[in-house]
């Protein structure tokens, strides 16, 4: 079983939609958590940090639940410039653990 | 600001040439990764530094693959004898250490093709 593991997709949604996306992790340890994002042949660029309480950054927000172990984002009012890989990272200690990434095309 | 720096670019070399891989980090940051990712596999950690010492480098594959860090503002990853499963994109990356709270900031990656 991978540590962390994401729905591959890809998610085809329409401009405007709302799209939510989870990711799962294995290690109880994990003490801090990231989405990235990634568009084709870039680097991974921070989203956002993931806090327990959950945290909203404009359209994006971001939730954590330890008991379940799963991160979530939600993206709100989805944009053509949205489409890319989204990748969700659990951290224990100093290891970054990347889940394969989910795939969005949004489509006007 | 200057983020992580690597070199080369893209980097295209035969089955058994040493290749060399070039990062330097985003100044003040205490540790720097070592990550590969392929279509198959995602992004693999192969090793991080913290102020330039190896702390883990489980995720080397074998012993063609070598990394160093004789300063803080610069690190090597080598591949001797390259071989066609190497081909990969190689990104670099460094945070402010500590507690794990702090993210990491890739570099651009250096697209290998061995052939």
């Amino acid at each position: 079983r991978k540590e962390v593991e994401q729905d591959p997709g890809p998610f085809n949604v329409p401009e405007g939609a709302t799209v939510a996306f989870n990711c799962t992790y294995s290690n109880s340890a994990s003490q801090s958590f990231f989405w990235y994002r990634q568009d084709c042949r870039k680097e991974p660029k921070l989203l956002m940090s993931v806090y327990s309480s959950g945290n909203e950054d404009g359209r994006f927000t971001a939730q954590l639940n330890r008991a379940s172990q799963y991160i979530s984002l939600l993206i709100r009012d989805s944009k053509l410039s949205d489409s890319a890989t989204y990748l969700c990272v659990a951290v224990y200690g100093q290891n970054f653990v990347f889940g394969p990434g989910t795939r969005l095309s949004v489509l006007p | 600001d200057a983020g992580v720096i690597q070199s080369p670019r893209h980097e295209v070399t035969e089955m058994g040439q040493e290749v060399t891989l070039r990062c330097k980090p985003i100044s003040g940051h205490d540790y720097l990764f070592w990550y590969r990712q392929t279509m198959m596999r995602g992004l693999e950690l192969l090793i991080y530094f913290n102020n330039n010492v190896p702390i883990d480098d489980s995720g080397m594959p074998e012993d063609r693959f070598s990394a160093k860090m004789p300063n803080a503002s610069f690190s090597t990853l080598k591949i001797q004898p390259s071989e066609p499963r190497d081909s990969a994109v190689y990104f670099c990356a460094s945070s402010l250490g500590g507690t794990g709270n702090s993210p990491l900031h890739f570099g651009n990656g250096t697209r290998l093709t061995v052939t």
